[in-house]
């Protein structure tokens, strides 16, 4: 199957800071990269959908203000969730997609404490 | 409303029992996709089996199969002979579209405990 990464795996940041996360499709080109959201012991919640060199299509309830999608080439999209605040902590983890995949593979999440 | 049910918060099994993990799911659209995710505590998604809607067959991959009653609108996932490291989260979840780019929705999930 097809590899995606994530980085950091795991970030603490104080409220009011930006916290910058990083998706890569290692080796297959993502057309499609999707961003997820998870609480403790909650399902996964899908947040936006971002094309490379377009811009991201987000859910119904996700503020695209504070979390800032930027899908600029076949291989990394990234999520900036800007001025963080505690009750942004959660599991963030992203899949990607191409014409050469025939589903969607998951990065392996990036934990986000927000003090 | 839902379109992934997921009725089951947790189940405890014996080791080596069969397991079966229920999903209804919800759509009007005639081409779509069933998944079964399972996620450990260390938190990756790790595919175990799909089930197209045009299949005919049901899907197995290894000890998971995947038991597709159409007009039920069901999806259960079977795990033969479970073994202690089944233990994990298991989502059901539906992509509307067959196409690479089609979103997944993911359903609560089911937490399932493996007993020795």
């Amino acid at each position: 199957g097809a590899v995606v990464s994530q980085h950091p795996s795991w970030v603490i940041c104080k409220s009011g800071t930006s916290v910058k996360i990083e998706c890569r499709s290692l080796d297959f080109q993502a057309t499609t990269m999707f961003w997820y959201r998870q609480f403790p012991k909650q399902s996964l919640m899908l947040m936006a959908t971002s094309n490379e060199g377009s811009k991201a299509t987000y859910e119904q309830g996700v503020e695209k203000d504070k979390f800032l999608i930027n899908h600029a080439s076949l291989t990394l999209s990234t999520l900036t969730v800007t001025s963080a605040h505690p009750e942004d902590s959660s599991f963030y983890i992203c899949s990607a997609s191409g014409t050469s995949t025939d589903t969607q593979y998951f990065g392996p999440g990036t934990r986000l404490t927000v003090l | 409303a839902q379109k992934i049910t997921q009725t089951q918060p947790g189940m405890f099994v014996q080791e080596k029992e069969a397991v079966t993990l229920d999903c209804t799911y919800d759509t009007s659209d005639p081409s779509y996709g069933l998944f079964w995710y399972k996620q450990p505590s260390s938190g990756e998604m790790i595919f175990l089996i799909y089930q197209g809607s045009y299949d005919q067959q049901n899907a197995t991959e290894g000890r998971y199969s995947l038991n597709f009653q159409k007009a039920r609108k069901s999806a259960n996932l079977v795990i033969s002979a479970s073994q202690l490291g089944d233990s994990a989260m298991y989502f059901c979840a539906m992509r509307e579209g067959q196409m690479w780019d089609d979103k997944i929705i993911f359903g609560k999930g089911t937490r399932l405990h493996i007993l020795p």
